[in-house]
């Protein structure tokens, strides 16, 4: 079945680690997309990619980065510069960002601090 | 500056209650809007994208309707199993972003 998954389903940081949050997908989609969830509040961008070695900030990219070695994948680093890294975080993916079609979901990660 | 608000932000229905969740927009262009459902715990599964005022969508017991300023999500005879945090999210043309709105909690009463 074709879809994207994330892993670990739940994260526990410790002060001053930085975690990495893993993200695959196989629907052959180019680009690729971090949210952040926070109770009461809309999804909100973090990063994007819309091809292999190339990655764009969103609105909230502070304390966080990425990398897009392979098309498949779009691992999300949360580093200790993030000072509140507690939340649901969502990876989707899409066929290309400029198309008009949906974006697609992860199952998310919850990241808690320790 | 590019807007989308969700209403109510709680809804709780008896089964078979029917009812309409809102979306106000407030984009310069809008390229399309999107409907998710979302379980508790879970990411976001795709309902239904409209593109132009008049359009509508449906499956099963929910249809999507559109006008410039706001999209209905309707909900006809629902059942527990509607249950979830219904989300809307516009694409504008201004910049190609995709803005979500807060969600629609809705709880269906057996």
């Amino acid at each position: 079945d074709g879809g994207i998954t994330q892993s670990p389903k739940y994260l526990f940081r410790k002060e001053g680690q930085n975690v990495t949050l893993s993200c695959e997908q196989n629907l052959n989609h180019d680009a690729m997309y971090w949210y952040r969830q926070d109770p009461g509040q809309g999804l909100r961008l973090i990063y994007y990619s819309q091809i292999v070695n190339d990655f764009q900030k969103g609105d909230i990219a502070e304390g966080y980065s990425v990398s897009r070695e392979k098309k498949e994948s779009f691992p999300l680093t949360v580093t200790s510069a993030q000072k509140n890294p507690t939340a649901f975080y969502l990876c989707a993916s899409s066929i290309r960002r400029e198309s008009n079609q949906p974006q697609h979901f992860g199952d998310g990660t919850r990241l808690s601090i320790l | 500056e590019d807007q989308v608000t969700q209403s109510p932000e709680a809804l709780r229905l008896q089964e078979g209650e029917s009812s309409s969740l809102n979306c106000s927009y407030t984009v310069s262009g809008l390229r399309g809007l999107f409907w998710y459902r979302q379980d508790p715990g879970k990411g976001p599964e795709f309902l239904f994208t409209l593109y132009s005022a008049g359009e509508e969508k449906e499956k099963e017991r929910l249809k999507a309707t559109l006008t410039k300023k706001e999209s209905f999500l309707h909900i006809t005879a629902p059942k527990p199993e509607d249950s979830a945090t219904y989300l809307c999210a516009v694409r504008s043309n201004r910049d190609d972003k995709i803005i979500f709105g807060k969600g629609t909690r809705l709880h269906i009463l057996p």
